[in-house]
């Protein structure tokens, strides 16, 4: 495994509903990540955080709310979704981010939530 | 803009032939790229990773080769096995950000 865990693996929500999806990697990184992956579509950024600071977001809709509470932990929060944000969102985690390190930190993935929105 | 492509989006391979997925980048000013896997019901999987500073990069089984003249990105795979079975996409650094490709679906067959 990468160090890097998800949950919950799947989700099926409705668009009324509010949930969380968790992130947390055990490898010592500073920086996390936020991806959306739809089919037949390259992964999207969604959101970055280093050192528990969001440095990025990458014109996300506000019913994704992220949540950084410490270098291991990420949330996403989710509410009043669309059918159309049903995906695999993926955390992932590298040693810095791109910018701060100037160097090609690799990012290692978790294993993704599957979420589903009726 | 910039983008990161895939030639074949299906690749097909006997077990113990040697694979080689290709990767087109059009920004010439990137400096870093990576090859993941992707299994079924899995998140990606880091493979190798080259910088633009070199050609060639080996791994276990695994060779990349990098063509900055025509912006190519390549990975081979030697002796392919039912295990390598999956989706592999390629990403390359752009300034802070990693642009990803589509993907490739590669399939082993004994």
């Amino acid at each position: 495994e990468t160090g890097v865990t998800q949950t919950p693996r799947h989700l099926v929500m409705g668009m009324t509903n509010k949930k969380s999806l968790k992130c947390e990697q055990h490898l010592g990184h500073n920086a996390m990540y936020w991806y959306k992956q739809s089919a037949k579509k390259p992964l999207e950024l969604m959101f970055v955080y280093n050192f528990k600071e969001q440095t990025e977001n990458n014109s996300v809709p506000s019913r994704f709310s992220p949540e950084c509470p410490n270098s291991s932990h990420l949330f996403l929060h989710l509410h009043t979704l669309q059918p159309e944000d049903s995906a695999l969102y993926l955390c992932a985690s590298s040693p810095h981010t791109l910018r701060s390190s100037g160097v090609g930190d690799t990012q290692y993935f978790g294993p993704g939530t599957r979420l589903t929105v009726l | 803009g910039e983008s990161v492509g895939l030639h074949l989006p299906t690749l097909s391979v006997q077990e113990g032939d040697n694979s080689i997925i290709n990767c087109a980048y059009s920004n010439s000013a990137s400096d870093y790229f990576i090859w993941y896997k992707q299994e079924s019901g899995k998140g990606p999987q880091f493979i190798i990773d080259i910088r633009s500073n070199m050609d060639k990069r080996q791994g276990q089984r695994v060779t990349v080769l990098l063509n900055k003249t025509v912006k190519h990105l390549s990975l081979q795979i030697a002796a392919t096995q039912p295990g390598d079975s999956a989706v592999y996409f390629c990403a390359e650094r752009t300034g802070d950000k990693l642009i990803f490709g589509t993907g490739t679906r590669l399939q082993v067959f004994p």
